[in-house]
């Protein structure tokens, strides 16, 4: 299987900041798909934004935007003007282009403080 | 439109019995998946199923039985609950296999084996 690795257990941003959550992966294809969940003390697993390995631009969803480097296999989470409700466990996640299953990173949990 | 719901989210056993977590999806999503969530490990996919009565193991498959005699239940059964199967349990479906299909999650189901 594929390896995702979150090299960030935990991080903590100030109301209003920036962050930015670290994910790198290991693979040998050239088409796949990576993702961003956050998991809230709810346990429900909400996605936050994909990426595309094939374009180029990197995705952003609102305050939420990748830095995806393929070269490097690197996918960091930049998430501006951090909110209370930010806080939760932030999971990477990458899947083949003819794949049906993720593989999660560990996790990194982002506490957000007033 | 409930979604995609488990049943219970709580769960205590003792070690050999025999328990069996629910999933139902009102989708008639096509794919449904298993994972549990361990500390430290993020998710993990036990099994999937393409279709009705299709079904395949994932990365973690050893002491988990399913089963797919309709779309929309997926049931996850552990044969003999061990310590080890201590872990919260999360159902997914998604429409396709194709990476650009989200998967949607339950609610998970907490699972303590004693």
């Amino acid at each position: 299987a594929q390896t995702v690795t979150q090299s960030q257990p935990e991080m903590s941003v100030q109301e209003a900041e920036t962050v930015t959550l670290s994910c790198t992966y290991d693979t040998s294809e050239s088409d796949y798909y990576l993702f961003w969940y956050k998991q809230p003390p709810s346990r429900q697993m909400i996605l936050v934004i994909r990426q595309e390995a094939y374009k180029q631009q990197n995705a952003t969803e609102n305050r939420f935007s990748v830095n995806f480097q393929k070269a490097a296999k690197s996918f960091s989470l930049k998430i501006s003007d951090s909110q209370l409700g930010d806080a939760a466990m932030y999971f990477c996640a990458y899947r083949e282009d003819s794949g049906y299953a993720l593989n999660f990173g560990k996790g990194t949990s982002l506490l957000v403080t007033p | 439109d409930a979604g995609i719901t488990q049943s219970p989210r709580y769960k205590i056993t003792e070690t050999g019995r025999q328990v069996t977590l629910m999933c139902h999806q009102t989708w008639s999503h096509s794919y449904m998946f298993w994972y549990r969530q361990d500390l430290g490990h993020g998710l993990r996919l036990i099994y999937y199923s393409a279709a009705a009565d299709i079904t395949d193991k994932g990365e973690v498959p050893d002491g988990y039985v399913v089963s797919r005699s309709k779309t929309e239940n997926f049931p996850l059964t552990l044969e003999s609950a061990t310590r080890s199967q201590t872990s919260v349990y999360f159902c997914a479906s998604s429409e396709r296999a194709s990476a650009y299909n989200e998967q949607f999650f339950g609610p998970g189901t907490r699972l303590t084996v004693l």
